[in-house]
């Protein structure tokens, strides 16, 4: 059965950067079969989509948050990663990692987010 | 972009009764890649709907969906106690990217 597991530091200062790990468990990332990525709740708010890793590496991020995101991964850990450079108070939040699963449509993909990881929390505190 | 905005904010309902939430893209949807998770404190996102219409692997019957183009619908016909809980919908698959709604919580 796949399991997603945020792992990473729960307190982090402003102007910091920030870097959280997925680890998957029940499942290959190097499989090439499904999306991975990362979306953030900030308390008591709503979700907030942050980035995609596709097929061979490609990269989506969220315009909003593209000059401080990175998502990489590594397969010989089974793990894709996030980095969010110069964090400020609003990106507290509760991070979450899932896996992405295709849907075709009249040739043309799309990825819904189908198993989630429990979360991390993420506060942003001198 | 994308906006999707969802209504109402909050629904105040008992168990039994009809659950109809509303979710308005800003453009039409291609393919009717629409999603909806259902979220309960402390707990991340569930998915319940994906494609508009079709049910996420164990999710019961008396949660339907449908729409097109602009507006879609999720239906939960006699509201369960475990239905109580934060239902978003999603826009995916367009460049790709992804979006979701504000959210709109399904209250005893």
């Amino acid at each position: 059965q796949l399991q997603l597991q945020e792992s990473g530091p729960g307190l982090v200062k402003p102007s910091e950067n920030l870097s959280l790990t997925c680890t998957i468990s029940g499942d290959s990332i190097g499989s090439g079969r499904y999306y991975w990525g990362w979306t953030r709740q900030p308390p008591g708010k709503g979700l907030e989509w942050i980035g995609s890793l596709g097929y061979s590496g490609t990269t989506y991020y969220n315009p909003s948050l593209k000059s401080r995101v990175t998502i990489s991964v590594d397969t010989s850990k089974n793990q894709f990663s996030l980095r969010l450079t110069s964090v400020t108070a609003a990106d507290t939040s509760i991070y979450f990692c899932a896996r992405h699963h295709v849907s075709i449509v009249s040739n043309s993909p799309g990825y819904y987010m189908d198993v989630w990881g429990k979360g991390t929390t993420v506060i942003v505190s001198s | 972009e994308i906006v999707l905005t969802q209504s109402p904010g909050t629904l105040s309902l008992s168990p039994g009764e009809r659950a109809t939430l509303s979710c308005r893209t800003s453009q039409s949807v291609s393919n009717s890649y629409l999603a909806w998770y259902q979220q309960k404190p402390g707990q991340a996102p569930r998915l319940i709907m994906f494609g508009a219409s079709s049910r996420a692997t164990g999710i019961p019957d008396r949660f339907s969906g449908r729409g097109s183009g602009t507006d879609y619908t999720l239906t939960i016909s006699g509201l369960e106690p475990e239905d109580f809980a934060v239902y978003y919908c999603q826009l995916y698959g367009n460049s790709p990217s992804w979006t979701f709604g504000q959210g709109t919580k399904v209250e005893i």
